[in-house]
């Protein structure tokens, strides 16, 4: 079974904060996405990645897919209260089925 | 167009009953999946379709979970004989036409409560 695991499970910090969410896992997958989920509603993707070592920046966020294929991370700068939410790392496996394997969660508070 | 949507987006079961949850994917969309999201975990696969198809059935939790999409659009996951275990948000998404890093759209899930 593969399984990923996030960490923190919640971060609660002040606005204008930097923070970083770690994503790991003992299995290699093939694409790793990041989403974030409102209450009430579906994840939304954010990015993905898939070349080993990849940096991928959108606005004040950073995703980094581990040169092995088996973490991730993501950096948030400047964290404002619109960020707040439940970040979503998800896992693709090389077998030719596209099911994604979710992370454990992170959620995350931005206090004004 | 309109995104992924799902129905009813809340239901309350008494245990024992069946139930039967109802997800339109993206006009066009070649794959569809379900997820089962417990309460403050992330999204769990439960089974996958391409068109009619049921390629993969494997997340399924028991036999009381049956799930079809006989036209290859809409889909229905049904849930016999329902247990208080059942309580989650279950998630539908669809995606273009499926393959490596395939972005998946999400509906707004139905939340199940099993009284």
């Amino acid at each position: 079974t593969q399984l990923l695991e996030q960490s923190p499970q919640f971060l609660s910090i002040q606005e204008g904060e930097n923070l970083t969410v770690y994503c790991n896992s003992s299995s290699v997958f093939s694409s790793l996405q990041w989403y974030r989920q409102e209450p009430g509603e579906g994840p939304v993707l954010l990015v993905t990645v898939v070349t080993g070592g990849e940096v991928k920046k959108l606005k004040r966020l950073t995703f980094q897919f581990g040169d092995a294929r088996k973490d991730s991370s993501l950096h948030i700068t400047a964290a404002q209260p619109g960020d707040t939410g439940l970040y979503l790392c998800a896992g693709e496996s090389n077998f030719g089925n596209e099911k994604l394997t979710f992370g454990t969660g992170t959620r995350l508070t931005i206090i004004p | 167009g309109a995104g992924v949507s799902q129905s009813p987006r809340y239901k309350v079961a008494k245990r024992g009953q069946d139930v039967a949850l109802r997800c339109d994917p993206i006009s066009g969309h070649v794959s569809l999946f379900w997820y089962q999201q417990a309460l403050g975990q992330g999204p769990e696969f439960l089974t996958y379709f391409q068109n009619e198809a049921q390629l993969d059935k494997s997340g399924l939790p028991s036999d009381r979970f049956f799930a079809e999409r006989p036209e290859g659009s809409v889909s229905t996951l049904k849930i016999q004989r329902t247990q208080q275990e059942d309580s989650a948000v279950y998630l539908c998404a669809s995606s273009l036409v499926g393959g490596l890093a395939d972005t998946q759209y999400f509906g707004p899930g139905t939340r199940l409560t099993v009284l």
